[in-house]
């Protein structure tokens, strides 16, 4: 079964750096490019990073991907109290032929 | 400025089917490498790929769903429509229709519609 698996939960402070992880297998992150998402309640899910390090116009340079064989991360640095939010990771699957999103994670900004 | 904007019932009863509109501005249906996808999120749950129509016709379906979708595209409007048949109150979530930028590694899905909650209940 194809899955992307993410920590349920993360948190920082602000200022600080986190990391949030996005582990799959060699049908989706091993050969396909990863993207991140960010999803605040009741508002439309946003692209941070395409294409495993790519950021759209507009996002900052603040959040970082990378991609290492089977798995993948989202890094935001000087973490701010707007940064509190879903934050879901993506793949194209090619068991799926279709794209993939992991669990998600919850970020709390303490 | 691309802009996506989903439309349809907000209620439906279980065994209905649910037709949802997701009219686009700003691109075109037929521009190739573009798609439109429709992904759901039930309350408390993760995002959930459905479907995926892309600029050639070519369709792609959700396994686990397949047999319950249909996506289909109208240029000329500029409209993508998702139904789904035979609705269950677990269906009960927020859709989203979501610009898709296809690519030899996948693709990603880049803007958004700010998507339309839907309940399945008698």
């Amino acid at each position: 079964q194809s899955v992307l698996t993410q920590p349920p939960s993360a948190s920082g402070t602000p200022g600080q750096r986190v990391t949030i992880s996005c582990s799959g297998s060699s049908s989706n992150i091993g050969s396909n490019a990863v993207n991140w998402f960010q999803h605040l309640p009741g508002t439309a899910p946003k692209l941070l990073i395409y294409n495993n390090n790519q950021r759209p116009s507009g996002v900052p340079d603040r959040f970082s991907g990378s991609k290492s064989g089977t798995s993948a991360s989202l890094a935001i640095s000087g973490l701010q109290s707007e940064d509190e939010a879903d934050y879901y990771c993506a793949a194209w699957d090619d068991y799926l032929s279709g794209p993939l999103f992991g669990g998600g994670t919850k970020l709390t900004v303490l | 400025q691309i802009t996506l904007k989903e439309s349809g019932p907000t209620l439906v009863k279980p065994t209905q089917t649910l037709t949802l509109t997701c009219t686009v501005s700003g691109f075109s249906l037929s521009t190739s490498e573009v798609g439109v996808g429709w992904i759901r999120q039930p309350p408390g749950q993760a995002l959930e790929w459905l479907a995926l129509i892309y600029w050639n016709d070519d369709k792609r379906y959700s396994p686990s769903l397949k047999t319950r979708l249909t996506v289909t595209k109208d240029t000329s409007k500029n409209q993508v429509v998702l139904t789904m048949t035979n609705m269950d109150p677990v269906d009960t979530a927020t859709y989203y229709c979501a610009h898709y930028i296809a690519t030899t590694t996948g693709g990603s899905f880049h803007i958004w519609g700010q998507g339309t909650m839907v309940t399945v209940s008698s």
